[in-house]
């Protein structure tokens, strides 16, 4: 059975922090692995996208990392913003499309 | 290119009776999947269709839940005598294939359906 858990729950930062998420899945044989943002009432916004065969990419002050044979993801935001703020999904995809969440990771970055 | 739309926005209905949740794709995608996500927790696959076909409903409550994507027209989860635990976000997403290796494409969601049993 594949689960998908991130940690921490929440977190609150100042504004200007460097901070990780973390992501953890049981099954490594994953096909690919994607971090998400979701806003309180909206829907998913794709942030990154990593290939199984992929170690790491970049999108600005994102940074996801991939390690299959641990099991994990993380997800690194650089100098954070207010507007960083909303619960970051990881989802990991193992085939035919079918994507397995975490609960998620409620960020709040305080100005 | 519209992104992948969802209605109602909001539906709220009371205990036995149906709730029918609509998807467009985006244009051009053949692949339809849909999420359902209780408070504080992540989204839970419940199906995947291609037109006119359901690929994988492994996700799916046995009773009162269905779902179709007809040749023409939107993609449609219905719940059938609703009870106040399917009171949840239902999301829809879709992709255009399955990919270039024939492996998984990236999803696009819509921004979900709540639905309130009352």
């Amino acid at each position: 059975k594949q689960e998908v858990t991130q940690i921490p729950a929440a977190l609150s930062v100042p504004e200007g922090e460097n901070l990780v998420l973390n992501c953890s899945f049981t099954d490594s044989a994953i096909y690919n692995l994607q971090w998400f943002r979701q806003d309180p009432g909206k829907g998913l916004t794709s942030l990154l996208l990593i290939q199984s065969s992929q170690r790491e990419q970049t999108s600005g002050r994102l940074n996801a990392s991939l390690d299959k044979s641990s099991g994990r993801s993380t997800l690194y935001i650089a100098a954070s913003q207010p507007g960083d703020s909303a619960t970051y999904l990881c989802a990991v995809v193992y085939n035919f499309n079918k994507f397995y969440f975490g609960s998620g990771t409620k960020l709040n970055v305080k100005p | 290119n519209a992104g992948v739309m969802q209605n109602p926005r909001h539906l709220v209905r009371r205990r036995g009776q149906e709730a029918r949740l609509r998807c467009s794709p985006m244009k051009g995608h053949s692949h339809v999947y849909w999420y359902r996500q209780l408070p504080e927790e992540g989204l839970k696959f419940m199906v995947y269709l291609q037109k006119e076909n359901i690929i994988d409903e492994s996700g799916m409550p046995k009773e009162r839940f269905s779902a179709e994507f007809p040749k023409e027209g939107p993609s449609i989860l219905r719940i059938q005598q609703v009870v106040r635990g399917d009171s949840a976000a239902y999301f829809c997403a879709s992709s255009p294939s399955l990919g270039g290796s024939g492996g998984p494409d990236t999803q696009y969601f819509g921004p979900g359906t709540r639905l309130t049993v009352l």
